[in-house]
């Protein structure tokens, strides 16, 4: 099945300064990839998504960049402000038997410091 | 339009007992996943139903099951609760059953064996 590899565990910037977090997959035929912020007791909240025939996507301050033949992606958060401050996790989801599950990373616990 | 809404917010059993779960998707949607997060991680993928039928299982023992009603609502059971059974249980629901469709999530149950 698929695995999912997150880093880093947690990430502290100044606010203002740009974040990233990194992904690795495991099954090349993995085809689309989702981010998810989870701010504490609450809900994770889909905030930006890859299909596997594109290689970034923006929107506002968060893009996405996928590189198929590494098998890695990543998120890029810019001019971070305190509510950015939450767990952000990875997913994948492959082609094939078990396409419709999630494989999520284990989290980017992110702080944003004022 | 309400999202994804799941019921109860918190429960708390004994070992041994027996547990309800339920969820209602966003309307429209016809895709129902259960997820279980164990604090500190992320998701791991339980089940997906999609028009009253199961497609797909995760690594979890007989004791958990799920049906989907003609509504798309459905409900997640536990049986014989364990200690490793707490945990927030999460749904999520998308438009359609292939895997690289946006899913989104409840609130969660949290659920607490003592």
């Amino acid at each position: 099945g698929e695995n999912v590899e997150q880093h880093p565990s947690t990430l502290s910037v100044q606010e203002g300064d740009s974040a990233v977090i990194k992904c690795t997959y495991s099954d090349s035929a993995s085809n689309y990839f989702p981010w998810y912020k989870q701010e504490l007791g609450k809900r994770p909240q889909l905030i930006i998504d890859i299909r596997s025939n594109v290689g970034e996507k923006k929107d506002q301050r968060i893009a996405v960049t996928l590189n198929k033949t590494a098998k890695h992606f990543s998120l890029h958060i810019t001019e971070t402000q305190p509510e950015d401050s939450a767990v952000y996790f990875c997913a994948a989801i492959p082609t094939g038997a078990g396409s419709y599950q999630l494989t999520f990373g284990k989290g980017t616990k992110l702080s944003v410091i004022p | 339009d309400a999202g994804v809404t799941q019921s109860p917010t918190h429960l708390i059993k004994t070992r041994g007992q027996h547990v309800t779960l339920r969820c209602s998707p966003i309307s429209g949607h016809k895709s129902v996943s259960w997820y279980q997060q164990v604090l500190g991680q992320g998701p791991q993928f339980i089940f997906q139903y999609y028009e009253k039928e199961e497609r797909g299982r995760g690594n979890f023992p007989d004791r958990f099951s799920a049906r989907q009603f003609p509504n798309y609502s459905s409900e997640l059971n536990v049986n014989a609760l364990l200690l490793g059974d707490s945990a927030l249980y999460l749904c999520a629901s998308s438009h359609r059953v292939e895997g690289n469709q946006p899913q989104h999530f409840g609130d969660g149950t949290r659920l607490s064996i003592l």
